[in-house]
């Protein structure tokens, strides 16, 4: 099966920079989405096909995808996008949806 | 305006079959590229996806899972409908349903609010 691989937690302080990973073998060859989950909510999509950012959501996300990792990354982070995120791919072979394992970010 | 709404029991006894159903509006399961998912979540986990169906309807579904699981589409209805059998505690979750516009990424860009299943006897 194919596997993403996040870290299960990042920490960041309000106004700076964070990247959270995602890796997969040859990820790069495929399109990935990130989501945000707040406690108690669905998930939001933040970033499709790699890099676009989703409806609504703010210019301080966004993503890349080369090699083996896709990164997303807040940049001056608040403390509203305190959440898990989640990577998510689509393995064409094994026609499977695939996510992460989940991020907790921690604005701190 | 796209929603999708998941509805269900919310308690199930283990070995009893779960079916789930999730009523849409806003697009069509019949514009091609359109899929719909059914995804779980278990409390303090990660996602899973289960099933989806597309607008052909061609159905994929999880392989861990295949053997227990059907998807259907009631087109007059706009219901995704996905069922479940052999219930286990472990199958205790939160349970969405979502919508990928695009076929080639599979993204989700609209949630339902979820529906949380209990397994106990």
């Amino acid at each position: 099966s194919y596997d993403l691989t996040q870290p299960p937690s990042r920490s960041v302080s309000p106004g700076q920079t964070v990247d959270i990973t995602c890796s997969g073998l040859q990820l790069g060859d495929r399109y990935v989405c990130w989501y945000q989950q707040k406690p108690g909510q669905s998930p939001l999509l933040v970033i499709y096909q790699n890099s676009k950012r989703a409806s609504g959501i703010p210019e301080r996300f966004s993503g890349s995808n080369f090699g083996n990792t896709a990164t997303l990354t807040i940049s001056g982070t608040q403390a509203l996008d305190e959440a898990d995120y989640y990577c998510q791919a689509w393995d064409a072979t094994t026609e499977h949806v695939v996510f992460g394992g989940g991020t907790k970010l921690t604005v701190l | 305006q796209v929603t999708l709404r998941e509805s269900g029991p919310a308690l199930v006894k283990p070995t009893q079959t779960l079916t789930l159903t999730c009523t849409f509006s806003g697009f069509s399961l019949n514009t091609a590229g359109v899929s719909v998912t059914w995804i779980r979540q278990p409390p303090g986990k990660a996602l899973e996806w289960l099933a989806f169906i597309d607008w052909d309807d061609d159905k994929y579904y999880t392989a861990s899972l295949r053997n227990r699981l059907t998807i259907s589409h009631d087109t007059s209805k706009r219901q995704v409908v996905l069922t479940m059998t052999n219930l286990d505690p472990l199958d205790t979750a939160t349970y969405y349903c979502a919508r990928s516009p695009f076929s080639g990424s599979r993204c989700f860009d609209f949630w339902g609010q979820g529906a949380l299943v209990t397994v106990s006897s």
